[in-house]
Protein backbone atom coordinates (compact mmCIF):
# COMPACT_ATOMS: atom_id res chain seq x y z
CA UNK A 1 0.00 0.00 0.00
CA UNK A 2 1.21 3.53 -0.66
CA UNK A 3 1.65 5.79 2.47
CA UNK A 4 3.39 8.13 3.68
CA UNK A 5 5.56 9.05 7.32
CA UNK A 6 6.19 12.18 9.07
CA UNK A 7 7.66 10.57 12.28
CA UNK A 8 7.78 13.96 14.26
CA UNK A 9 4.46 15.25 15.39
CA UNK A 10 6.19 18.54 16.27
CA UNK A 11 9.50 20.08 15.54
CA UNK A 12 10.81 23.13 17.47
CA UNK A 13 13.41 25.35 16.47
CA UNK A 14 15.00 28.39 17.31
CA UNK A 15 14.32 31.44 15.21
CA UNK A 16 17.61 32.16 13.05
CA UNK A 17 18.68 28.21 13.14
CA UNK A 18 17.89 25.90 10.43
CA UNK A 19 14.81 23.48 9.98
CA UNK A 20 14.07 20.18 8.87
CA UNK A 21 10.64 18.76 8.56
CA UNK A 22 10.82 14.82 7.77
CA UNK A 23 9.24 12.52 5.40
CA UNK A 24 9.71 9.51 4.20
CA UNK A 25 7.15 7.38 1.29
CA UNK A 26 6.10 3.88 0.45
CA UNK A 27 5.03 3.32 -3.15
CA UNK A 28 5.85 1.40 -6.14
CA UNK A 29 7.34 2.93 -8.87
CA UNK A 30 8.91 6.53 -9.02
CA UNK A 31 7.02 8.87 -6.82
CA UNK A 32 5.78 12.89 -7.32
CA UNK A 33 6.19 14.55 -4.12
CA UNK A 34 4.84 17.50 -2.41
CA UNK A 35 5.21 19.89 0.30
CA UNK A 36 1.98 21.93 1.81
CA UNK A 37 1.82 23.80 4.73
CA UNK A 38 -1.10 24.68 6.82
CA UNK A 39 -2.19 27.98 8.65
CA UNK A 40 -4.94 28.04 11.71
CA UNK A 41 -8.23 28.15 9.72
CA UNK A 42 -6.88 28.11 6.43
CA UNK A 43 -6.25 25.56 3.62
CA UNK A 44 -2.75 23.56 2.22
CA UNK A 45 -0.86 26.11 0.62
CA UNK A 46 1.69 24.57 -1.24
CA UNK A 47 5.20 25.42 -1.31
CA UNK A 48 7.31 22.68 -3.68
CA UNK A 49 7.37 19.37 -5.64
CA UNK A 50 9.82 16.81 -6.93
CA UNK A 51 8.81 15.43 -10.57
CA UNK A 52 12.20 14.39 -11.54
CA UNK A 53 15.66 15.33 -12.40
CA UNK A 54 17.27 17.69 -9.55
CA UNK A 55 17.42 16.13 -5.39
CA UNK A 56 17.40 19.15 -4.75
CA UNK A 57 13.55 21.55 -5.22
CA UNK A 58 12.99 24.94 -3.97
CA UNK A 59 9.75 26.22 -3.46
CA UNK A 60 8.21 29.43 -1.98
CA UNK A 61 9.39 31.21 1.24
CA UNK A 62 12.76 30.32 1.19
CA UNK A 63 11.73 26.11 1.89
CA UNK A 64 13.76 23.77 -0.02
CA UNK A 65 13.66 19.76 -0.25
CA UNK A 66 16.05 17.01 -0.65
CA UNK A 67 14.66 13.95 -2.45
CA UNK A 68 16.94 10.52 -1.23
CA UNK A 69 15.65 7.53 -3.32
CA UNK A 70 17.52 4.78 -1.64
CA UNK A 71 16.05 5.89 1.54
CA UNK A 72 12.69 6.84 0.06
CA UNK A 73 12.72 10.51 1.98
CA UNK A 74 11.52 13.98 0.93
CA UNK A 75 12.96 16.07 3.76
CA UNK A 76 11.89 19.61 3.75
CA UNK A 77 14.52 22.21 5.06
CA UNK A 78 14.92 25.66 5.47
CA UNK A 79 18.67 27.52 6.13
CA UNK A 80 17.03 30.11 8.70
CA UNK A 81 13.59 29.90 10.33
CA UNK A 82 11.16 32.62 11.03
CA UNK A 83 8.41 32.99 14.02
CA UNK A 84 6.52 33.20 10.90
CA UNK A 85 7.14 29.53 9.63
CA UNK A 86 5.23 28.13 12.67
CA UNK A 87 2.44 26.45 11.11
CA UNK A 88 1.07 22.57 10.36
CA UNK A 89 3.21 21.12 7.30
CA UNK A 90 2.17 18.11 5.21
CA UNK A 91 4.44 15.71 3.22
CA UNK A 92 1.90 14.26 0.10
CA UNK A 93 2.41 11.74 -2.68
CA UNK A 94 1.21 10.73 -6.21
CA UNK A 95 2.08 7.65 -6.87
CA UNK A 96 1.67 5.66 -9.87
CA UNK A 97 -0.26 4.52 -12.00
CA UNK A 98 -2.28 7.27 -11.47
CA UNK A 99 -2.27 10.61 -13.69
CA UNK A 100 -5.75 12.00 -11.46
CA UNK A 101 -5.48 14.61 -8.53
CA UNK A 102 -5.34 11.75 -5.73
CA UNK A 103 -2.83 12.90 -3.00
CA UNK A 104 -1.87 10.96 -0.18
CA UNK A 105 -0.84 12.76 2.94
CA UNK A 106 1.00 12.08 6.06
CA UNK A 107 0.07 12.89 9.23
CA UNK A 108 1.35 16.25 9.02
CA UNK A 109 4.56 17.61 11.40
CA UNK A 110 3.71 20.86 13.78
CA UNK A 111 6.63 23.27 12.83
CA UNK A 112 7.15 25.97 16.38
CA UNK A 113 9.64 28.51 15.57
CA UNK A 114 10.43 30.21 19.05
CA UNK A 115 11.68 33.92 19.12
CA UNK B 1 -6.34 35.40 -10.15
CA UNK B 2 -8.56 34.71 -7.67
CA UNK B 3 -7.98 31.57 -5.48
CA UNK B 4 -10.61 28.36 -4.65
CA UNK B 5 -13.39 29.63 -2.92
CA UNK B 6 -15.94 27.66 -0.91
CA UNK B 7 -18.97 27.95 0.71
CA UNK B 8 -20.35 27.81 3.19
CA UNK B 9 -17.20 28.58 5.57
CA UNK B 10 -18.90 27.18 8.41
CA UNK B 11 -22.09 24.45 9.12
CA UNK B 12 -23.67 23.30 12.12
CA UNK B 13 -26.18 20.21 11.31
CA UNK B 14 -27.58 17.68 13.41
CA UNK B 15 -26.80 13.77 13.15
CA UNK B 16 -29.53 12.30 9.93
CA UNK B 17 -29.13 15.38 8.18
CA UNK B 18 -27.81 15.98 4.54
CA UNK B 19 -25.66 18.38 3.77
CA UNK B 20 -24.48 20.05 0.44
CA UNK B 21 -20.96 21.81 0.25
CA UNK B 22 -19.90 24.06 -2.74
CA UNK B 23 -16.63 24.53 -4.39
CA UNK B 24 -15.61 27.16 -7.03
CA UNK B 25 -11.90 26.05 -8.36
CA UNK B 26 -9.50 28.65 -9.68
CA UNK B 27 -10.53 29.59 -13.60
CA UNK B 28 -9.45 27.42 -16.36
CA UNK B 29 -8.89 24.36 -13.72
CA UNK B 30 -10.88 21.55 -15.13
CA UNK B 31 -10.30 18.94 -11.93
CA UNK B 32 -11.64 19.60 -8.38
CA UNK B 33 -10.55 17.11 -5.37
CA UNK B 34 -11.98 16.66 -1.88
CA UNK B 35 -10.62 15.78 0.84
CA UNK B 36 -12.06 15.67 4.62
CA UNK B 37 -9.55 16.76 7.35
CA UNK B 38 -9.86 15.58 11.15
CA UNK B 39 -7.59 15.58 14.05
CA UNK B 40 -7.77 11.88 14.53
CA UNK B 41 -7.43 10.35 10.79
CA UNK B 42 -5.54 13.52 8.63
CA UNK B 43 -6.49 14.41 5.43
CA UNK B 44 -8.14 12.09 3.74
CA UNK B 45 -9.08 11.65 -0.36
CA UNK B 46 -13.15 11.69 -1.17
CA UNK B 47 -13.27 11.92 -4.59
CA UNK B 48 -11.85 13.76 -8.03
CA UNK B 49 -13.78 15.39 -10.86
CA UNK B 50 -13.10 16.70 -13.81
CA UNK B 51 -15.05 17.49 -16.89
CA UNK B 52 -17.88 16.76 -14.89
CA UNK B 53 -16.95 12.83 -14.78
CA UNK B 54 -15.69 11.43 -11.36
CA UNK B 55 -12.33 10.16 -11.86
CA UNK B 56 -11.09 9.16 -8.93
CA UNK B 57 -12.82 7.81 -5.34
CA UNK B 58 -11.13 6.99 -1.95
CA UNK B 59 -12.89 5.22 0.53
CA UNK B 60 -16.06 6.40 2.36
CA UNK B 61 -19.45 5.02 2.14
CA UNK B 62 -22.14 5.83 -0.14
CA UNK B 63 -23.26 8.96 1.86
CA UNK B 64 -20.43 11.26 0.45
CA UNK B 65 -21.14 11.83 -3.38
CA UNK B 66 -20.09 14.71 -5.18
CA UNK B 67 -20.52 16.15 -9.06
CA UNK B 68 -19.30 18.71 -11.26
CA UNK B 69 -20.65 21.59 -13.35
CA UNK B 70 -20.20 22.42 -16.93
CA UNK B 71 -18.21 25.46 -15.54
CA UNK B 72 -16.10 23.62 -13.15
CA UNK B 73 -17.79 24.21 -9.65
CA UNK B 74 -18.66 21.29 -7.72
CA UNK B 75 -20.55 20.09 -5.07
CA UNK B 76 -20.15 17.67 -2.22
CA UNK B 77 -22.60 16.15 -0.57
CA UNK B 78 -23.01 14.14 2.70
CA UNK B 79 -26.34 12.27 3.71
CA UNK B 80 -27.70 11.07 6.93
CA UNK B 81 -25.09 12.88 8.76
CA UNK B 82 -23.40 11.03 11.59
CA UNK B 83 -21.10 12.55 14.51
CA UNK B 84 -17.98 10.98 13.13
CA UNK B 85 -18.36 13.48 9.78
CA UNK B 86 -17.47 16.35 11.74
CA UNK B 87 -14.33 17.99 10.19
CA UNK B 88 -12.85 20.34 8.22
CA UNK B 89 -13.68 19.83 4.29
CA UNK B 90 -11.21 21.04 1.74
CA UNK B 91 -11.78 21.49 -2.03
CA UNK B 92 -8.36 21.84 -4.48
CA UNK B 93 -8.42 22.53 -7.85
CA UNK B 94 -5.46 22.08 -10.79
CA UNK B 95 -5.73 22.04 -14.39
CA UNK B 96 -5.79 18.22 -14.33
CA UNK B 97 -4.11 17.79 -17.43
CA UNK B 98 -0.21 17.78 -16.81
CA UNK B 99 -0.10 14.09 -15.39
CA UNK B 100 1.24 13.75 -12.09
CA UNK B 101 3.23 16.50 -11.44
CA UNK B 102 0.06 18.75 -11.39
CA UNK B 103 -0.14 20.81 -8.23
CA UNK B 104 -3.54 21.38 -6.85
CA UNK B 105 -4.61 24.77 -4.77
CA UNK B 106 -6.60 24.54 -1.92
CA UNK B 107 -9.28 26.27 -0.48
CA UNK B 108 -10.17 27.58 2.88
CA UNK B 109 -12.17 24.88 3.79
CA UNK B 110 -15.69 24.11 5.22
CA UNK B 111 -15.77 23.49 9.11
CA UNK B 112 -18.67 21.03 9.39
CA UNK B 113 -19.77 20.14 12.82
CA UNK B 114 -22.33 17.43 13.42
CA UNK B 115 -24.05 17.63 16.56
Amino acid sequence: AQSVAQPEDQVNVAEGNPLTVKCTYSVSGNPYLFWYVQYPNRGLQFLLKYITGDNLVKGSYGFEAEFNKSQTSFHLKKPSALVSDSALYFCAVRAPPSNTGKLIFGQGTTLQVKP
Amino acid sequence: KAGVTQTPRYLIKTRGQQVTLSCSPISGHRSVSWYQQTPGQGLQFLFEYFSETQRNKGNFPGRFSGRQFSNSRSEMNVSTLELGDSALYLCASSWGTSGRGDEQFFGPGTRLTVL
